[in-house]
């Protein structure tokens, strides 16, 4: 099974800053073929279900505030948050769809 | 406007089954995969179990093969998740969501049901 481990736990950011979580994949969730990183980030706010943000390591989803990018290929995926809003609080996870068998990181919680 | 909207969720003791259902709507269901992630209260996320287009690709998380089964109809816009034998480690919310274009990252995401598995 692949273990996605993100860093840190939690984090906290001032209003304005930026922040950056990672993610680390145990093998190489790259396909060496094209590129592509099999990697996706999610936002999940308090008493809501999960938003995807990121698809592919660094394809922001449709409606996504430009702030945030994601980044990184094989082992190493980093998501930031270039200017952290207030209603950017929430726990994000990244999640990889390399293996059959799909996981998830143990979530970082952003706080101001 | 995706809608996923799951229920059948509540108390039952452990030993006991559960069927879970989620009704979908706004998009062609027959066309995506399906997928159910569980998040016990206040902890991360963990893939259960998916499902191709047509039921020919189905796939579970070790710590529920032989318990759980996964179904859709697809002349209904309906998912479906049998819980067997659960145990008190079953106890979570249970999001139905929506694979992406025949990749498994989930871009849409009902509200969730509850299961809480207790004696």
């Amino acid at each position: 099974d692949i273990v996605l481990t993100q860093s840190p736990d939690s984090l906290a950011v001032s209003l304005g800053e930026r922040a950056t979580i990672n993610c680390k994949s145990s093998q190489s969730i790259s396909f060496s073929s094209n590129n592509r990183n099999f990697l996706a980030w999610y936002q999940q706010k308090p008493g809501q279900p999960p938003k995807l943000l990121i698809s592919w390591a660094s394809t922001r989803e449709s409606g996504v505030p430009d702030r945030f990018s994601g980044s990184g290929s094989g082992t190493e995926f980093t998501l930031s948050i270039s200017s952290l809003q207030a209603e950017d609080v929430a726990v994000y996870y990244c999640q990889q769809y390399y293996t059959s068998l799909y996981t998830f990181g143990q979530g970082t919680k952003l706080e101001i | 406007e995706v809608h996923l909207v799951e229920s059948g969720g509540g108390l039952v003791q452990p030993g006991r089954s559960l069927r879970l259902s989620c009704a979908a709507s706004g998009f062609i269901f027959g066309d995506y995969a399906m997928h159910w992630v569980r998040q016990a209260p206040g902890k991360g996320l963990e893939w259960v179990t998916g499902i191709n287009w047509n039921s020919g690709i189905i796939g579970y998380v070790d710590s529920v093969k032989g318990r759980f089964i996964i179904s859709r109809d697809n002349a209904k816009n309906a998912l479906y998740l049998q819980l067997n034998s659960l145990t008190t480690e079953d106890t979570a919310f249970y999001y139905c969501a929506r694979a992406r274009d025949g990749y498994n990252y989930f871009d849409y995401w009902g509200r969730g049901t509850l299961v809480t598995v207790s004696s």
